[in-house]
């Protein structure tokens, strides 16, 4: 079971904007604007999108941000393409004695 | 530009041990947090283990604490991680990480070397 908890998939149409969830707790993800989203395509490597909760690394796309309100962080994909088509994992820094915690990963279906 | 290659995967029997190793380039592996990332087959990440840039702190998640050994050499800009006592729920895609100055996320990961833990 992980600490983070996502939906298992979400769906949008091209063009659509989709929202993915991830909800810990004050110890993780209210408790610090550590968190923290990451795309994974099949057989690939995770790759970053989103840190401290809001910020895009350069080079990623301006149709993805993310918010937290509360014990709950937020990515959205605005505009979707087909290649936004991938897992997306949150992630945020705990204050118990590991270090980050993953949810469980959201599958992004594109129709 | 930033490169990790891990490598070292392979099958091991339970009770067994392996060595995975990550080289680095492209950035001055000496500044920098590494750390080591699983994925079992069609689950999500896991973290595992970080070290400190001159190796003076290491932390491990609780499922491999007393059975892996992380450890860096600057000088060959090499990460490794020592995985003794393997398990069957060991069994993943390990990943190799650098973690971004001062923070708590993941910059730049490699593209994973695959352990199985089987008899």
């Amino acid at each position: 079971q992980s600490a983070l908890t996502q939906p298992a998939s979400v769906s949008g149409s091209p063009g659509q904007s989709i929202t993915i969830s991830c909800t810990g707790t004050s110890s993780d993800v209210g408790g610090y604007n550590y968190v923290s989203w990451y795309q994974q395509h099949p057989g690939k490597a995770p790759k970053l999108m989103i840190y401290d909760v809001s910020k895009r690394p350069s080079g990623v796309s301006n149709r993805f941000s993310g918010s937290k309100s509360g014990n709950t962080a937020s990515l959205t994909i605005s505009g979707l393409q087909a290649e936004d088509e991938a897992d997306y994992y949150c992630s945020s820094y705990t204050s118990s004695s590991t270090f980050v915690v993953f949810g469980g990963g959201t599958k992004l279906t594109v129709l | 530009q930033v490169q990790l290659v891990e490598s070292g995967g392979g099958l091991v029997k339970p009770g067994g041990s392996l060595r995975l190793s990550c080289a680095a380039s492209g950035f001055t592996f000496s500044d920098y947090y590494m750390s080591w990332i699983r994925q079992a087959p069609g689950k999500g990440l896991e973290w595992v283990s970080y070290i400190s840039s001159s190796s003076s702190y290491t932390n491990y998640a609780d499922s491999v604490k007393g059975r892996f050994t992380i450890s860096r050499d600057n000088a060959k800009n090499s990460l490794y991680l020592q995985m003794n006592s393997l398990r069957a729920e060991d069994t993943a895609v390990y990943y190799c990480a650098r973690i971004s100055t001062g923070r708590y996320y993941f910059d730049y990961w490699g593209q994973g070397t695959l352990v199985t833990v089987s008899s």
